[in-house]
């Protein structure tokens, strides 16, 4: 089965600086990479995702790479807010096993913005 | 309006005991799953249902048992709960193979075996 790696574990930046959270994951037939951002006491959501057949996407302040060759994608955020601070987790999905797979997380990143 | 619900949301309950947690999802999604998030944050898949059609079981102790109605519906059934199963569970649900496969949380619950 498919396995995520994430890090860092925890990130420290100042506010107004990039911060850059990196995943690697081991299944080749994956071909969908969502990050989700989960707030203190809060459910998961959906900020932003690419698929394989995309090398890079942004949505304002945030991007998301993609590198099939390596099996590497990262999440960039610039201009970091205080409301940016909240766990965010990769995750990755074949559409292989029929659409019901589901998506593997990686252990999430403890992102803090010092103000 | 919420899209994936789930009920309760709160759960303090004792060893031995048997509880269930109720979800259901109205966005017409054909998938749904149950997620567990322990103590260090890591959400880990337990099930997968298609079309009230069970996907994927993994290694989760049998105590613990989907049931799915119709395909709005994703209830998970615990029995003889231990202290180890203290977590947040989430349900989830995603739409149809060739509209992606965004999965959207519930609101979790939290569970705590005391």
């Amino acid at each position: 089965g498919e396995n995520v790696e994430q890090h860092p574990s925890t990130l420290s930046v100042q506010e107004g600086d990039s911060a850059v959270i990196k995943c690697t994951y081991s299944d080749s037939a994956s071909n969908y990479f969502p990050w989700y951002k989960q707030e203190l006491g809060k459910r998961p959501q959906l900020i932003i995702d690419i698929r394989s057949n995309v090398g890079e996407k942004k949505d304002q302040r945030i991007a998301v790479t993609l590198n099939k060759t390596a099996k590497h994608f990262s999440l960039h955020i610039t201009e970091t807010q205080p409301e940016d601070s909240a766990v965010y987790f990769c995750a990755a999905s074949s559409h292989s096993g029929g659409g019901a797979d589901g998506l593997t997380f990686g252990k999430g990143t403890h992102l803090i913005i010092q103000p | 309006d919420t899209a994936v619900s789930q009920t309760p949301k709160y759960l303090v309950t004792q060893m031995g005991n048997d509880k269930s947690i109720k979800c259901e999802q109205n966005l017409g999604h054909d998938t749904m799953y149950w997620y567990k998030q322990d103590s260090k944050k890591f959400l880990k898949i337990m099930f997968s249902y298609n079309n009230k059609e069970l996907i994927i079981n993994e290694t989760v102790p049998n105590r613990f048992s989907p049931k799915s109605p119709d395909k709005a519906h994703l209830n998970l059934h615990i029995n003889s709960l231990e202290l180890g199963d203290s977590a947040v569970y989430f349900c989830a649900s995603s739409p149809p193979l060739l509209s992606g496969n965004t999965i959207y949380f519930g609101e979790g619950s939290w569970l705590t075996v005391v």
